[in-house]
């Protein structure tokens, strides 16, 4: 089955304890993204990859790093995690930036106390 | 760079009755044009885009959204709505130059929380 998994799919953690949330899909796709969903907000794109080892910021990248070292897997990592960063997190993938569909995981609940 | 207004932030309606979910984006030379819908504790799921030609797309589930480039608007509309229906709807919007810096990048709306009612 084509899907985006990630996990965890909750997380409740601490201020500083660094943590990285796995992203993986399974259709070849070329363009990965970061999402986190806030309520009133809409979906901000953190960061984002055309392909492999080619990434780059989104609307809101303080606080996270990601890295794309194959093309089926883009990890967020928060190397200090604060509690602003208690948010609901997508992963996303598509064939290519632009005009493909962009394919949603089923999203990650972190709280940062 | 783009940004994309829906009018509304929750639009109660009753079962059977028709819906319209509103959607504005910042003006640009070309865009392509989406709306997703996400049901409750679920990823964002695809329900209609518009790329190119007719300006009158149609999505899964009974939806529609008409383009209009000199509103530019890209409003969603059901007919009759179901207790199914009940979800949050996000339009989104693409810059389709490629080349350009933001090229691919997808901007969302604050979403619109439809909720059906018996």
């Amino acid at each position: 089955e084509a899907q985006v998994t990630q996990n965890p799919r909750y997380l409740i953690t601490v201020t500083g304890k660094k943590l990285t949330v796995t992203c993986s899909q399974n259709m070849n796709h070329e363009y990965m993204s970061w999402y986190r969903q806030d309520p009133g907000l809409g979906l901000r794109q953190i960061y984002y990859s055309m392909n492999v080892e080619v990434t780059d910021k989104g609307d809101v990248p303080e606080g996270y790093k990601v890295s794309r070292k194959e093309k089926r897997n883009f990890p967020l990592i928060l190397e200090s995690p604060s509690p602003n960063q208690t948010s609901l997190y997508f992963c996303a993938s598509s064939f290519s930036s632009g005009i493909g569909e962009q394919f949603f995981g089923p999203g990650t609940r972190l709280t940062v106390l | 760079a783009q940004s994309v207004t829906q009018l509304d932030s929750q639009v109660p309606v009753f079962e059977e009755a028709p819906v319209e979910l509103r959607c504005n984006y910042s003006s640009s030379v070309s865009v392509y044009l989406f709306w997703y819908v996400q049901y409750p504790n679920q990823g964002l799921q695809l329900l209609l885009k518009y790329l190119s030609g007719s300006t009158l797309v149609k999505g899964i589930n009974g939806f529609e959204a008409e383009f209009n480039k000199s509103q530019t608007s890209f409003h969603l509309r059901k007919p009759s709505v179901h207790i199914s229906d009940t979800a949050e709807y996000f339009c989104a919007v693409s810059d389709s130059l490629a080349g350009g810096t933001s090229y691919g990048k997808l901007t969302f709306g604050q979403g619109t929380i439809l909720t059906v009612h018996p």
